[in-house]
């Protein structure tokens, strides 16, 4: 199986701060990456697809990059709605999801 | 608007068993295929089953093949895990979820989720 690993675990940061996480594939993926928002008590959300590619619905300061093994998950102005736990999926062969990365008020 | 509700969690023996079921309702259910992905106590999320739109394509990930079986009722909208052989690492929130088009894809929607333990 391919093995999806995020950075970091947590990362603490501020209302208006720009972020970044990490995904890192075990092999090349292509595109074929999703990346996911979920809250305690919650289901997780489609935020991207393909990589890149922003569901209908997601704010636009969510934007996803990369190619091949590593992408990042951008956050741009960090809202009080965003601080939740942010998972990767890959779906190039059987579907795979990194540990997670919870993203907490500093 | 899409609503999925699963149902069917309790606490359950080891060895025992258990069926999840998934109502749909707010899309045209026939046309998605479908899955059932776990969350651990870890939190960690891993892919269970996928089935597709007719029910004729099916898949299981490694941990629950021979043990657990994927179905669907297009006419009542619904979705079913029959879970036997239960073990404790079974334990953990389970979510049917859709997606568009052929395995492997992204999950568009979630349940809630039914939570399922395994212990004595």
């Amino acid at each position: 199986d391919i093995q999806m690993t995020q950075s970091p675990s947590t990362l603490s940061a501020s209302v208006g701060d720009r972020v970044t996480i990490t995904c890192r594939a075990s092999e090349s993926i292509s595109s074929w990456l999703a990346w996911y928002q979920q809250k305690p008590g919650k289901a997780p959300k489609l935020l991207i697809y393909k990589a890149s590619s922003l569901e209908s619905g997601v704010p636009s300061r969510f934007s996803g990059s990369g190619s091949g093994t590593e992408f990042t998950l951008t956050i741009s102005s960090l809202q009080p709605d965003d601080f939740a736990t942010y998972y990767c999926q890959q779906y190039n062969g059987w579907v795979t999801f990194g540990q997670g990365t919870r993203l907490e008020i500093k | 608007e899409v609503e999925l509700v699963e149902s069917g969690g309790d606490l359950v023996q080891p060895g025992g068993s258990l069926r999840l079921s998934c109502a749909a309702s707010g899309f045209t259910f026939s046309n998605y295929e479908m899955n059932w992905v776990r969350q651990t106590p870890g939190m960690r999320l891993e892919w269970v089953s996928y089935i597709s739109s007719t029910g004729l394509t099916i898949y299981y990930a490694d941990s629950v093949k021979g043990r657990f079986t994927i179905s669907r009722d297009n006419a009542k909208n619904s979705l079913y895990l029959q879970m036997n052989s239960l073990r404790a690492e079974d334990t953990a929130v389970y979510y049917c979820a859709t997606q568009l088009g052929p395995a492997p894809e992204y999950f568009q929607h979630w349940g809630q989720g039914t939570l399922v333990t395994v212990s004595s």
